[in-house]
């Protein structure tokens, strides 16, 4: 199995900053197409998982453009350009190189 | 819209088989990969597996034993099956919908999770 590991496993925020989170993978997420098979989901208070980011850095449907994904091979990042009180909830990685594994989540809330 | 609906007991003995179904409305099965899902009580997203709409599955090698996902396209639904539970399959259980990225030039699909229903907790205890 590919493990996942993410961090910090909390971040506070503030309003208006920028914010990001850390997404480390066992091995290679790099495919021989090029792309990175890795996938961000923000799952908000009492919601279901909802998709941000797929392929490393491709902004999902109606994904606000202060969501982006970086990174490549083992190391990854989602950052928030500049944060809003909506995207409190837990953001987890996913890898799809492999039968696709998360990472434990992130808790972002307000400070 | 697709909209995804989970289905099936909220409580189920130990050692019994857990059977949920995930009914789509508003567009075809046809054409998709589908994926079941799960979340412990306060804990993360653990991949349960995935059916082609044609019938061809993948599921989590540490599941595999005890699980079966299976398509009814004439209803528009999916199904999963958990035999021999314990208490430690007690969760939230989503299921969601694969959506495809053609890379071009002959270069293959990737398949991402567009698509999820508001999950059913199923409870495992005597």
């Amino acid at each position: 199995d590919i493990v996942m590991a993410q961090s910090p496993l909390s971040l506070p925020v503030t309003p208006g900053e920028p914010a990001s989170i850390s997404c480390r993978s066992s091995q290679s997420l790099l495919h021989r197409n090029g792309y990175n098979y890795l996938d961000w989901f923000l799952q908000r208070p009492g919601q279901s998982p909802q998709l941000l980011i797929y392929l490393g850095s491709n902004r999902a449907s109606g994904v606000p453009d202060r969501f982006s994904g970086s990174g490549s091979g083992t190391d990854f990042t989602l950052t928030i350009s500049r944060v809003e009180a909506e995207d409190v909830g837990v953001y987890y990685c996913m890898q799809a190189l492999e039968t696709r594994t998360f990472g434990q989540g992130t808790k972002v809330e307000i400070k | 819209q697709v909209q995804l609906q989970e289905s099936g007991p909220g409580l189920v003995k130990p050692s019994e088989t857990l059977s949920l179904t995930c009914t789509v409305s508003g567009g075809s099965i046809s054409g998709y990969y589908w994926s079941w899902i799960r979340q412990p009580p306060g804990k993360g997203l653990e991949n349960i597996g995935h059916i082609y709409y044609r019938g061809s599955t993948d599921y989590n090698p540490s599941l595999k034993s005890r699980v079966t996902i299976s398509v009814d396209t004439s209803k528009n639904q999916f199904s999963l099956k958990l035999s021999s539970v314990t208490a430690s399959d007690t969760a939230v259980y989503y299921c969601a919908r694969y959506t495809s990225y053609y890379f071009g030039s002959g270069r293959g699909y990737y398949y991402y999770l567009d698509v999820w229903g508001k999950g059913t907790t199923v409870t495992v205890s005597s």
